[in-house]
Protein backbone atom coordinates (compact mmCIF):
# COMPACT_ATOMS: atom_id res chain seq x y z
CA UNK A 1 0.00 0.00 0.00
CA UNK A 2 1.01 3.56 0.09
CA UNK A 3 3.54 5.20 2.48
CA UNK A 4 3.73 8.69 3.09
CA UNK A 5 6.87 10.25 4.97
CA UNK A 6 7.00 13.44 6.09
CA UNK A 7 9.34 15.81 7.76
CA UNK A 8 10.36 17.84 9.55
CA UNK A 9 8.39 16.80 12.41
CA UNK A 10 8.98 20.07 13.95
CA UNK A 11 9.71 23.68 12.42
CA UNK A 12 9.93 26.61 14.43
CA UNK A 13 10.36 30.09 12.20
CA UNK A 14 10.44 33.91 13.08
CA UNK A 15 7.19 35.76 11.96
CA UNK A 16 7.45 36.84 8.57
CA UNK A 17 9.62 34.14 7.16
CA UNK A 18 8.85 31.08 5.59
CA UNK A 19 8.36 27.31 6.05
CA UNK A 20 8.52 24.18 3.92
CA UNK A 21 7.59 20.81 5.11
CA UNK A 22 7.93 18.25 2.76
CA UNK A 23 6.78 14.71 1.97
CA UNK A 24 7.00 11.93 -0.09
CA UNK A 25 4.93 8.71 -1.25
CA UNK A 26 5.62 5.56 -2.61
CA UNK A 27 2.92 4.60 -4.79
CA UNK A 28 3.53 5.88 -8.54
CA UNK A 29 -0.72 5.33 -8.49
CA UNK A 30 -1.05 8.27 -6.14
CA UNK A 31 -2.69 11.45 -8.14
CA UNK A 32 -4.19 13.92 -5.53
CA UNK A 33 -2.53 15.17 -2.99
CA UNK A 34 -4.27 17.27 -0.21
CA UNK A 35 -2.51 19.45 2.82
CA UNK A 36 -3.91 19.80 5.89
CA UNK A 37 -3.98 22.12 8.87
CA UNK A 38 -4.97 20.93 12.56
CA UNK A 39 -5.42 22.67 15.37
CA UNK A 40 -4.84 21.42 18.97
CA UNK A 41 -8.24 19.43 19.76
CA UNK A 42 -9.83 20.44 15.98
CA UNK A 43 -10.44 18.63 13.15
CA UNK A 44 -8.40 18.73 10.11
CA UNK A 45 -9.31 21.22 7.72
CA UNK A 46 -8.01 21.11 4.21
CA UNK A 47 -5.88 24.00 3.15
CA UNK A 48 -4.94 23.26 -0.54
CA UNK A 49 -4.42 20.55 -2.62
CA UNK A 50 -2.58 19.21 -6.11
CA UNK A 51 -3.49 16.58 -8.65
CA UNK A 52 -0.70 15.17 -10.41
CA UNK A 53 -1.45 16.66 -13.77
CA UNK A 54 0.01 20.28 -12.19
CA UNK A 55 3.37 20.78 -10.84
CA UNK A 56 2.89 23.72 -8.93
CA UNK A 57 -0.54 25.38 -7.41
CA UNK A 58 -0.14 28.57 -5.21
CA UNK A 59 -3.51 30.07 -3.19
CA UNK A 60 -2.36 33.54 -1.64
CA UNK A 61 0.46 32.66 1.13
CA UNK A 62 0.43 28.94 0.45
CA UNK A 63 1.78 26.99 -3.06
CA UNK A 64 2.27 23.26 -3.26
CA UNK A 65 4.43 21.81 -5.43
CA UNK A 66 5.06 18.16 -6.72
CA UNK A 67 7.76 16.19 -8.69
CA UNK A 68 5.78 12.81 -10.06
CA UNK A 69 9.15 11.56 -10.95
CA UNK A 70 10.46 11.75 -7.65
CA UNK A 71 7.24 11.18 -6.10
CA UNK A 72 7.60 14.13 -3.53
CA UNK A 73 5.45 17.06 -2.64
CA UNK A 74 6.12 20.48 -0.68
CA UNK A 75 3.73 23.01 0.86
CA UNK A 76 5.30 26.52 1.04
CA UNK A 77 4.33 29.27 3.87
CA UNK A 78 5.29 32.43 3.18
CA UNK A 79 4.86 35.45 5.33
CA UNK A 80 4.08 33.48 8.02
CA UNK A 81 2.00 34.57 11.10
CA UNK A 82 1.48 33.44 14.44
CA UNK A 83 -1.80 31.86 13.37
CA UNK A 84 -0.33 29.63 10.92
CA UNK A 85 0.57 27.82 14.37
CA UNK A 86 -1.03 24.42 13.94
CA UNK A 87 0.07 20.61 12.81
CA UNK A 88 -0.14 20.28 8.91
CA UNK A 89 -0.42 16.70 7.61
CA UNK A 90 0.34 15.90 4.14
CA UNK A 91 -1.55 13.01 2.33
CA UNK A 92 -1.97 11.11 -0.79
CA UNK A 93 -4.78 9.33 -1.97
CA UNK A 94 -4.72 5.76 -3.18
CA UNK A 95 -7.50 4.56 -5.24
CA UNK A 96 -9.64 1.36 -3.93
CA UNK A 97 -9.62 -1.07 -6.17
CA UNK A 98 -13.68 -1.97 -5.33
CA UNK A 99 -14.82 1.72 -5.41
CA UNK A 100 -14.10 4.87 -6.73
CA UNK A 101 -13.81 6.73 -3.63
CA UNK A 102 -10.03 7.69 -2.55
CA UNK A 103 -8.84 7.17 0.96
CA UNK A 104 -6.27 9.15 2.09
CA UNK A 105 -3.09 8.58 3.43
CA UNK A 106 -1.21 10.78 5.75
CA UNK A 107 1.98 11.47 7.24
CA UNK A 108 3.21 11.62 10.37
CA UNK A 109 2.57 15.55 10.59
CA UNK A 110 4.67 18.55 11.19
CA UNK A 111 4.53 21.02 14.36
CA UNK A 112 4.84 24.81 12.83
CA UNK A 113 5.66 27.35 15.73
CA UNK A 114 5.66 30.74 14.31
CA UNK A 115 7.42 33.14 17.18
CA UNK A 116 6.06 36.18 16.93
CA UNK B 1 -26.64 22.46 8.60
CA UNK B 2 -23.06 23.14 9.43
CA UNK B 3 -19.87 20.49 8.92
CA UNK B 4 -19.93 16.56 9.93
CA UNK B 5 -20.63 15.90 13.22
CA UNK B 6 -19.60 13.04 15.79
CA UNK B 7 -20.63 12.27 19.32
CA UNK B 8 -19.97 11.78 21.95
CA UNK B 9 -17.13 13.94 21.54
CA UNK B 10 -14.74 12.12 24.28
CA UNK B 11 -15.71 8.53 25.81
CA UNK B 12 -13.58 7.01 28.80
CA UNK B 13 -14.23 3.18 28.78
CA UNK B 14 -12.86 0.81 31.09
CA UNK B 15 -10.79 -2.20 29.18
CA UNK B 16 -13.08 -4.82 27.86
CA UNK B 17 -16.47 -2.52 27.65
CA UNK B 18 -17.94 -2.03 24.66
CA UNK B 19 -18.08 1.47 22.83
CA UNK B 20 -20.19 2.71 20.06
CA UNK B 21 -18.92 6.22 18.20
CA UNK B 22 -21.48 8.16 16.10
CA UNK B 23 -20.76 10.10 13.39
CA UNK B 24 -23.27 12.41 11.48
CA UNK B 25 -21.88 13.19 7.46
CA UNK B 26 -23.15 16.79 5.84
CA UNK B 27 -26.41 15.95 4.31
CA UNK B 28 -26.20 14.28 0.72
CA UNK B 29 -22.17 13.47 1.08
CA UNK B 30 -22.16 9.64 -0.59
CA UNK B 31 -18.82 8.86 0.88
CA UNK B 32 -17.97 8.60 4.40
CA UNK B 33 -15.18 7.26 5.97
CA UNK B 34 -13.79 6.43 9.15
CA UNK B 35 -10.26 7.02 10.66
CA UNK B 36 -8.04 6.64 13.69
CA UNK B 37 -5.61 8.93 14.75
CA UNK B 38 -2.85 8.38 17.56
CA UNK B 39 -1.30 10.48 19.28
CA UNK B 40 1.40 12.65 17.64
CA UNK B 41 0.55 10.77 14.68
CA UNK B 42 -1.45 11.19 11.14
CA UNK B 43 -5.21 9.94 10.71
CA UNK B 44 -4.81 6.40 9.50
CA UNK B 45 -7.34 4.63 7.63
CA UNK B 46 -10.28 2.61 8.54
CA UNK B 47 -13.01 1.72 6.73
CA UNK B 48 -15.21 3.31 4.02
CA UNK B 49 -19.07 3.50 2.73
CA UNK B 50 -20.51 4.54 0.00
CA UNK B 51 -24.06 5.42 0.79
CA UNK B 52 -25.14 2.07 2.85
CA UNK B 53 -22.39 -0.03 0.89
CA UNK B 54 -19.05 -0.93 3.25
CA UNK B 55 -16.88 -0.99 0.07
CA UNK B 56 -13.28 -1.28 2.25
CA UNK B 57 -12.56 -2.41 5.49
CA UNK B 58 -9.13 -3.24 5.23
CA UNK B 59 -7.78 -0.52 7.46
CA UNK B 60 -9.76 -2.13 10.58
CA UNK B 61 -7.49 -3.39 13.30
CA UNK B 62 -9.38 -6.57 14.83
CA UNK B 63 -12.66 -8.26 13.90
CA UNK B 64 -13.65 -5.88 17.62
CA UNK B 65 -14.06 -2.86 15.32
CA UNK B 66 -16.94 -2.99 13.33
CA UNK B 67 -18.89 -0.12 10.93
CA UNK B 68 -22.42 -0.02 9.89
CA UNK B 69 -24.27 3.00 7.60
CA UNK B 70 -27.65 1.51 6.95
CA UNK B 71 -29.23 3.69 6.04
CA UNK B 72 -26.48 5.55 3.93
CA UNK B 73 -26.09 8.81 6.20
CA UNK B 74 -25.54 8.15 9.92
CA UNK B 75 -22.63 5.79 10.65
CA UNK B 76 -21.51 4.09 13.51
CA UNK B 77 -18.38 2.89 14.49
CA UNK B 78 -18.46 0.35 17.36
CA UNK B 79 -15.31 -1.37 19.30
CA UNK B 80 -15.95 -4.57 21.65
CA UNK B 81 -13.85 -5.46 24.28
CA UNK B 82 -11.92 -2.10 24.24
CA UNK B 83 -8.23 -2.73 25.07
CA UNK B 84 -5.82 0.53 25.79
CA UNK B 85 -4.40 0.28 22.11
CA UNK B 86 -7.40 1.46 20.96
CA UNK B 87 -7.42 4.63 22.89
CA UNK B 88 -7.19 8.01 20.21
CA UNK B 89 -8.90 9.96 18.37
CA UNK B 90 -11.30 8.65 15.95
CA UNK B 91 -12.05 10.91 13.08
CA UNK B 92 -15.15 10.72 10.52
CA UNK B 93 -15.01 12.41 6.99
CA UNK B 94 -17.32 12.80 4.73
CA UNK B 95 -17.12 13.85 0.60
CA UNK B 96 -19.86 14.98 -1.59
CA UNK B 97 -19.40 12.64 -5.08
CA UNK B 98 -17.87 9.28 -5.27
CA UNK B 99 -16.50 8.77 -9.24
CA UNK B 100 -13.19 8.12 -10.89
CA UNK B 101 -13.06 11.51 -12.25
CA UNK B 102 -13.36 13.27 -9.21
CA UNK B 103 -11.24 14.72 -6.46
CA UNK B 104 -14.06 15.62 -3.81
CA UNK B 105 -12.60 16.83 -0.27
CA UNK B 106 -13.10 15.35 2.31
CA UNK B 107 -14.33 17.06 5.56
CA UNK B 108 -13.66 16.36 8.81
CA UNK B 109 -15.34 16.29 11.40
CA UNK B 110 -13.98 17.01 15.53
CA UNK B 111 -13.18 13.63 16.00
CA UNK B 112 -14.22 11.69 18.92
CA UNK B 113 -11.61 11.16 21.64
CA UNK B 114 -11.60 7.61 23.58
CA UNK B 115 -9.63 6.65 26.43
CA UNK B 116 -9.92 3.41 27.69
CA UNK B 117 -8.54 3.01 31.13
Amino acid sequence: GENVEQHPSTLSVQEGDSAVIKCTYSDSASNYFPWYKQELGKRPQLIIDIRSNVGEKKDQRIAVTLNKTAKHFSLHITETQPEDSAVYFCAASLRISSGSARQLTFGSGTQLTVLP
Amino acid sequence: GAGVSQSPRYKVAKRGQDVALRCDPISGHVSLFWYQQALGQGPEFLTYFQNEAQLDKSGLPSDRFFAERPEGSVSTLKIQRTQKEDSAVYLCASSLIQGLANFNEQFFGPGTRLTVL
